[in-house]
């Protein structure tokens, strides 16, 4: 079992439609909590870091952590065709300095 | 200002060839990591450089992968006797310090051993 699950998709939404993206995770020791959107042939950009559970909002973008489910998600309000791209979820351990990725989930925005 | 860049954008190699990735990474940031993605996947963890010396190297699937970082800035990750399975996007990240969890990405390395 990998340590970070993360449905692949693909995921298509009109444009204005709230999206829900989601990972599960089976490490307990995960404390840090991120975002990335990856557009075709780029590399990988930071969106919401989260530190321990709770929400986070940023414009559009708001992430919820639930440690007790070992369970995060981001919602994006208000999609629109430029959101489309691929977002990872990513996680790490208290001194530790190395990430662990989901797969990614696919999304497409339709105007 | 700048971002993460590296070199080159493409790197296309045949089997049992040598090949160098480039890493520069922001100007100030001290930490230094490489990951590996391939097709459909995530990220997966190479290694971390903490100023010149690899504090972690435990994702180098092998002895044919080596990186250096030698004036504490650039990096160069080294691939001996390249294999068709090494083909991937290289990507190189850093931040402004350890046990900062926010790393920055660079666009990548997509290299393809034919």
């Amino acid at each position: 079992q990998k340590e970070v699950e993360q449905d692949p998709g693909p995921l298509s939404v009109p444009e204005g439609a709230i999206v829900s993206l989601n990972c599960t995770y089976s490490n307990s020791a995960f404390q840090y909590f991120m975002w990335y959107r990856q557009y075709s042939r780029k590399g990988p950009e930071l969106l919401m870091y989260t530190y321990s559970s709770g929400n986070k909002e940023d414009g559009r973008f708001t992430a919820q952590v639930d440690k007790s489910s070992k369970y995060i998600s981001l919602f994006i309000r208000d999609s629109q065709p430029s959101d489309s791209a691929t977002y990872l979820c990513a996680m790490s351990r208290t001194g530790a300095n190395n990430l662990f990725f989901g797969t990614g989930t696919r999304l497409t925005v339709i105007p | 200002g700048a971002g993460v860049s590296q070199t080159p954008s493409n790197k296309v190699t045949e089997k049992g060839k040598y090949v160098e990735l480039r890493c520069d990474p922001i100007s100030g940031h001290t930490a230094l990591y490489w990951y590996r993605q391939s097709l459909g996947q995530g990220p997966e963890f190479l290694i971390y450089f903490q100023g010149t010396g690899a504090a972690d190297d435990s994702g180098l699937p092998n002895d044919r992968f080596f990186a250096v970082r030698p004036e504490g800035s650039v990096s160069t990750l080294k691939i001996q006797r390249t294999e068709r399975g090494d083909s991937a996007v290289y990507l190189c990240a850093s931040s402004p310090r350890t046990g900062v969890a926010e790393q920055y990405f660079g666009p990548g390395t997509r290299l393809t051993v034919t």
